[in-house]
């Protein structure tokens, strides 16, 4: 059974920094391309982040320069440094794998909350 | 930049048909998808490339493209499909992202 668990939320004053980990399970991790989605409380879902097998990045430019995606296979983890971190960034953080062959996502973690409030 | 528009709400009846719209430019070229989440629940993808449906998602959910609208359509709804749905798609022709949709509340009456 394909798993994703998300850790490492909780809350951050505005300027700092947090590390967010999802840890897989149930299929081989390596194989498949990971994304970060996250969703403002009453929002809509938007992207945060991706990393492809050969460990190339992609970032929107809302995050990019501030936040930094990163995979340990032999750990079968995602990662999301968030540095400089906004009152915006306040949002449930979901890991989500990527569809194999396809730009979506067939599976995702229950997410983890992360409060940027002084 | 790359967007997807939505309705913010649609209403239907049980046993009625429900159809949602998505509109984007780019859809013409890429593949749409779409996703059904329910509150305090993660996203779950009910179609993928336009009109495909994952195993164990029920026949009543399809997916039709015409041009740069594409549409999902829930047909016999019942009341566990409330729900926000957001449509998404990805775009690779230049740097790379992904767009989700605003989402539509479908409510049940």
């Amino acid at each position: 059974e394909v798993q994703l668990v998300e850790s490492g939320g909780g809350l951050v004053q505005p300027g700092g920094s947090l590390r967010l980990s999802c840890a897989a399970s149930g299929f081989t991790f390596s194989s498949y391309d990971m994304h970060w989605v996250r969703q403002a409380t009453g929002k809509g879902l938007e992207w945060v982040s991706a990393i492809g097998t050969a460990g190339d990045t992609y970032y929107p430019g809302s995050v990019k320069g501030r936040f930094t995606i990163s995979r340990e296979n032999a750990k079968n983890s995602l990662y999301l440094q968030m540095n400089s971190l906004r009152a915006g960034d306040t949002a449930v953080y979901y890991c989500a794998r990527a569809r194999s062959g396809g730009s979506c996502y067939d599976y995702w973690g229950q997410g983890t909350l992360v409060t940027v409030s002084s | 930049s790359y967007e997807l528009t939505q309705p913010p709400s649609v209403s239907v009846s049980p046993g009625q048909t429900a159809r949602i719209t998505c509109s984007g430019d780019a859809l013409p070229k890429q593949y749409a998808y779409w996703y059904q989440q329910k509150p305090g629940q993660a996203p779950v993808l009910v179609i993928y490339k336009d009109s495909e449906r994952p195993s164990g998602i029920p026949e009543r959910f399809s997916g039709s493209s015409s041009g740069t609208t594409v549409t999902l359509t829930i047909s016999g709804v019942q009341a566990e499909d409330e729900a926000d749905y957001y449509c998404q798609s990805a775009d690779s022709s230049g740097t790379y992202q992904v767009v989700f949709g605003g989402g539509t509340k479908l409510t049940v009456l």
